[in-house]
């Protein structure tokens, strides 16, 4: 089936340790997407990517990375720099011209 | 960034009973979109309208983009209890190739 697929469900991180986040996507989508969901926050914006190789801050950037080095993914490191980390976090996607983000499932970041 | 303005934030209704939400903006907006998100899952399209003045149903659900451009509601008629989760407003703005500006989103608790 064509889809989004995020990876782990749910991820846990220790103290002062990078961990990435995995996005795939089968949808042949050029743009992709990463937001945070934080309790009555709504969605907030940390990378996007319109094209392989190229990717642009959103409103939260800080504390994350990413790669867009194949269509189909886009990965999400959240580095030890960022001091609040718990969060659900969501991959979306959009076609060329596009209007419409279709989401992936979500993975749930906690500290240990 | 350009915020949505979407409100309630919250509500608590009567199976049955029918809901209507809103969101509004201090800019114009080309597309506004409706999703809905359960617990744990990511956001799905429930409705997308692309002119000013549209009027688009889906099942009981039914949206509108404002005439003004600033604006677009979502009424949900005879609710049910399936229809618990948070519903998200999105705008794609009138300035070029950005991303869409999502509201806060409105929790909503249906009560048997």
């Amino acid at each position: 089936d064509g889809g989004i697929t995020q990876s782990p469900k749910y991820l846990f991180r220790k103290e002062g340790q990078n961990v990435t986040l995995s996005c795939e996507q089968n949808l042949n989508h050029d743009a992709m997407y990463w937001y945070r969901q934080d309790p009555g926050q709504g969605l907030r914006l940390i990378y996007y990517s319109q094209i392989v190789n190229d990717f642009q801050k959103g409103d939260i950037a800080e504390g994350y990375s990413v790669s867009r080095e194949k269509k189909e993914s886009f990965p999400l490191t959240v580095t030890s720099a960022q001091k609040n980390p718990t969060a659900f976090y969501l991959c979306a996607s959009t076609d060329k011209g596009g209007n419409i983000q279709y989401f992936g499932a979500g993975t749930r970041l906690s500290v240990l | 960034g350009q915020q949505l303005n979407q409100s309630p934030q919250s509500m608590f209704i009567q199976e049955g009973e029918d809901v209507s939400m809103n969101c509004t903006s201090s800019s114009i907006f080309n597309t506004w979109l409706w999703y809905k998100q359960d617990p744990g899952e990511g956001p799905v399209l429930l409705i997308a309208l692309y002119k000013a003045g549209e009027l688009t149903s889906n099942g009981r659900l039914t949206a509108q983009f404002g005439i003004t451009r600033k604006d677009s509601f979502l009424n949900i008629s005879a609710s049910i209890p399936s229809d618990v989760g948070i519903y998200f407003c999105a705008g794609l703005p009138n300035s070029g190739n950005t991303p869409l500006v999502f509201g806060k989103g409105t929790r909503l608790s249906v009560i048997a």
